[in-house]
């Protein structure tokens, strides 16, 4: 299986702020990678795919990019709706493996 | 619009037996892989089935393949998961989504408890 390391798992960060977080994975996925946000009680909602592609309607300061096994989402300006949590998914092969995920905090 | 609507949640026993239910409108339901992912009370997400667009081709979780089995009917756009030999272990909001771009429905809880 392949295994996705997601980091850190928590941030704090203030309104304006670049943030980064990465996820590595054990083996090449090429770029067969998504990016997800989740608040609390709600469903996930999907941000990026194939590691770089922004899903329609997500605003441009979310960005996602690397292949192969290291990838990054940057938000580049760190907006008060973005407090929530991130998770990282490889769809190269079954099982289809999230990273642990990273909760972005208010500092 | 898309939109994914997940029914068939609720407490059972365990040992017993549910089937969720997932309504896809917006799209064309009958052209996409679509999957099953579920997340347990404070936990992460975790994926558990998926199946190809015309119900020939089917993979699952270790920890649930045996007792899940996952089924489309492309004429009602609609996903199933069958879940069988349920546990507490299996306890979670179950997720209906359609990947890549991804789309998600708002979940729907299953608690296995006596």
């Amino acid at each position: 299986d392949i295994q996705m390391t997601q980091s850190p798992s928590s941030l704090s960060a203030s309104v304006g702020d670049r943030v980064t977080i990465t996820c590595r994975a054990t083996h090449d996925i090429s770029n067969y990678l998504a990016w997800y946000q989740q608040k609390p009680g709600k469903a996930p909602k999907s941000l990026i795919y194939a590691a770089s592609r922004l899903q329609s309607g997500v605003p441009s300061r979310f960005s996602g990019s690397g292949s192969g096994t290291d990838f990054t989402l940057t938000i580049s300006s760190l907006q008060p709706e973005d407090f929530a949590s991130y998770y990282c998914q490889q769809y190269d092969s079954p099982p289809l493996t999230f990273g642990g995920g990273t909760k972005v905090e208010i500092k | 619009e898309v939109q994914l609507v997940e029914s068939g949640g609720g407490l059972v026993q365990p040992g017993g037996s549910l089937r969720l239910s997932c309504a896809a409108s917006g799209f064309t339901f009958s052209s996409y892989w679509m999957h099953w992912v579920r997340q347990a009370p404070g936990k992460g997400l975790v994926w558990v089935s998926r199946i190809n667009s015309d119900g020939t081709y089917t993979s699952y979780a270790d920890s649930v393949k045996g007792r899940f089995t996952i089924s489309r009917d492309n004429a009602k756009n609609t996903l199933y998961l069958q879940m069988n030999s349920l546990t507490a272990e299996d306890t979670a909001v179950y997720y209906c989504m359609k990947m890549a771009p991804g789309f998600w429905g708002q979940g729907t809880l299953v608690t296995v408890s006596s």
